[in-house]
């Protein structure tokens, strides 16, 4: 265990369906990432929140909207998503990125399907 | 655009080897390097972080080296056991501040009994 909790553990949606993924961080950490993990890809980086407020977008479509109402929540709201997005997502925090001796800790992940 | 490189892309041993999982990088410009480790269909766990000012960081039979000037990291693992059997991921960091990890596409290290 962590002390990073993500669920559902596995979802299986169609392409019109609207569905979200949640983190939760019980470290007191301030930084939360969504990573994105394609089989024979390696992770990628989606979004990152610093003091709940969003610091990096790599180019995300806008079917992928983040949300984080505070430092120990991040939400994923997914609609109108394409087959090729099925993946495992991951979130991750940090305590507030600035100590060169900072680790990510990782959740176990949301096994996305789409339909 | 930073890259990172594992080599093997995997490996299968017998118990008791020492062995030694590869990771190299196209930018030297980093904040430090973490070496994790995924099993099956699960989260990542943070094995060793190294900071770009240190050479290396042990922890138990694991051992991280880098050398920031070639763009290198090693893992090595000694006298493996078949619970090391996992897929191991090398990330770096571009810098400081909350700034996400680049992660190369991990080595699957099978340990056979």
């Amino acid at each position: 265990e962590t002390g990073v909790t993500q669920t559902p553990r596995h979802l299986v949606m169609g392409m019109t369906n609207k569905k979200s993924l949640k983190c939760e961080q019980h470290l007191g950490h301030n930084a939360m990432y969504w990573y994105k993990q394609s089989a024979k890809k390696p992770l990628e980086l989606m979004f990152v929140y610093n003091f709940k407020e969003q610091t990096e977008n790599n180019s995300v479509p806008s079917r992928f909207s983040p949300e984080c109402p505070n430092s120990s929540h991040l939400f994923l709201h997914l609609h109108t998503l394409q087959p090729e997005d099925s993946a495992l997502y991951l979130c991750a925090s940090s305590q507030d990125g600035a100590g060169a001796d900072e680790k990510l800790f990782f959740g176990s992940g949301t096994q996305l399907s789409v339909l | 655009k930073q890259e990172v490189t594992q080599i093997p892309a995997a490996l299968s041993v017998p118990e008791g080897e020492n062995l030694v999982l590869n990771c190299s990088f196209t930018d030297s410009a980093i904040y430090n390097l973490q070496w994790f480790r995924q099993d099956p269909g699960k989260g990542l766990t943070s094995l060793l972080l190294i900071q770009s000012s240190q050479r290396e960081q042990t922890s138990g039979r694991l051992n991280a080296s880098l050398d920031k000037s070639s763009g290198r990291s090693t893992l090595y693992i000694a006298a493996s056991q078949p619970g090391d059997s996992a897929t191991y991921l090398c990330a770096v960091r571009r810098g400081g501040g909350a700034d996400g990890l680049t992660f190369g596409k991990g080595t699957h290290l099978i340990i056979q009994p």
